[in-house]
């Protein structure tokens, strides 16, 4: 069975641009989350989607940030536009049932550098 | 708010040492708490999950404890070996989000 794969592993952008992250979650996880590593940082919670619907985003940074997940399958994420404190990685994460009791599997992350 | 903190930052140890890293959390009514190994440009890779209502797990050479009432968890790794270079990193559950200490880079000198 195939883990969560995230695309692109590695992206580096201009401050200003735009960039889309993928996350495809395990099959049949409708529990999504990302969650993000800025240098010197602990791993911190985004955003978590119960198939197509956000459930919860509180994590998001600010407005520059989009997450969507149509149709419950692989989500995105967005950045725009992106500045030099947004570099770090991105880590998705997906469950079958809901966390706690549910466990999460992680992506091998997007690494995002911002110049 | 669960808040997750490791001790040591970083460790340096010669092969075969055993290592004791250390995590802490501030509010011990946790459901369950893990621990992740994360590789160089790797994701995480989950090593070993207890349980509230357990004292220890154990995984070959790897043993983690739990003591929920002083908010502590212990992963022991014995006879250390090369590949065993990495930052490992505890979570656990505040509600259905993870949270993580900031990681132990640990290096083992051949």
């Amino acid at each position: 069975e195939a883990g969560v794969t995230q695309f692109p592993s590695h992206s580096v952008i201009e401050k200003g641009q735009t960039v889309t992250l993928r996350c495809d979650p395990i099959s049949g996880h409708d529990n999504l989350y990302w969650y993000r590593r800025v240098m010197g940082k602990e791993i911190k919670f985004l955003l978590h989607f119960v198939k197509e619907s956000k459930q919860d985003e509180s994590g998001m940074p600010n407005n520059r940030f989009l997450a969507e997940r149509t149709g419950g399958t692989y989500s995105t994420l967005k950045v725009q536009p992106a500045e030099l404190e947004d570099s770090g990685v991105y880590f998705c994460a997906s469950s079958q049932v809901r966390s706690p009791r549910g466990l999460q599997f992680f992506g091998p992350g997007t690494r995002l550098t911002v110049l | 708010k669960q808040e997750v903190t490791q001790i040591p930052a970083a460790l340096s140890v010669p092969e075969g040492e055993n290592l004791v890293l250390n995590c802490s959390f501030t509010d011990s009514a946790i459901y369950n708490l893990q621990w992740f190994r994360q590789d160089p440009g790797k994701g995480l890779t989950s090593l070993l999950l207890i349980q509230s209502s357990q004292r220890e797990q154990t995984s070959g050479r790897l043993n983690a404890s739990l003591d929920k009432s002083s908010g502590r968890s212990t992963l022991y790794i014995a006879a250390s070996q090369p590949g065993d270079s990495a930052t490992y990193l505890c979570a656990v559950p505040n509600d259905y989000k993870l949270s993580f200490g900031a990681g132990t880079t640990v290096t083992v000198r051949a």
